[in-house]
């Protein structure tokens, strides 16, 4: 089955600089990309996702690239703000099929 | 704006109690899976459903864990007989099955005494 793993657990950045969390998974069937942000003590909400048919997608400061043939991707914030701070887990699936989601990287904004 | 919901949001109970969770997908919804969330183990898939049908719970103790979808508007996850190792928090998503977004319930913080 498909493995995913994340990298790092933990990032701290200053307030206003960029934040850059990465993912490999393991099965080359996968096609779909999704990354959750989670906050103490809610759900996992979707912030962006990716298909394998592009590169990169972006979503004002947040942007997700993709990498098929190094098994490779990532999840890049920009101009960082305090309420960034959160759990972020990307995850992997095919098609319509079980998301497999990676460890998670806590991400604290120091103001 | 449409949720997932989930019952009961906390759960004390002592070891050897049945525990139920009910949760409610986003109507329209076709793919319903329930996860477990610990510090240690991350978001962990225990099973799914598609079209009510289940179709992967290889992640599930299944001397202890059913999960089942009596109907398109309801999926339950029973612990018989729970353990203290049982104790996280249990969140049910929904989707359909051509998009893959998850949408995700607030979960069910389960302590087992």
């Amino acid at each position: 089955g498909e493995n995913v793993e994340q990298h790092p657990s933990t990032l701290s950045v200053q307030e206003g600089d960029s934040a850059v969390i990465k993912c490999t998974y393991s099965d080359s069937a996968s096609n779909y990309f999704p990354w959750y942000k989670q906050e103490l003590g809610k759900r996992p909400q979707l912030i962006i996702d990716i298909r394998s048919n592009v590169g990169e997608k972006k979503d004002q400061r947040i942007a997700v690239t993709l990498n098929k043939t190094a098994k490779h991707f990532s999840l890049h914030i920009t101009e960082t703000q305090p309420e960034d701070s959160a759990v972020y887990f990307c995850a992997a699936s095919e098609g319509n099929e079980k998301l497999t989601f990676g460890t998670g990287t806590r991400l604290t904004i120091i103001p | 704006d449409a949720r997932v919901t989930q019952t009961p949001r906390h759960k004390v109970t002592e070891m050897g109690q049945e525990v139920t969770m009910r949760c409610q997908p986003i109507l329209g919804h076709n793919t319903v899976f329930w996860y477990r969330q610990t510090m240690m183990q991350g978001l962990e898939l225990l099973a799914y459903f598609r079209n009510r049908a289940p179709l992967d719970d290889s992640g599930m103790p299944k001397d202890r864990f059913s999960a089942e979808m009596p109907d398109a508007t309801l999926a339950t996850l029973k612990i018989q007989p729970s353990e203290p190792r049982d104790s996280a928090v249990y969140f049910c998503a929904s989707g359909l099955g051509t998009g893959g977004k998850l949408f995700f319930g607030s979960g069910t913080q389960l302590s087992v005494l």
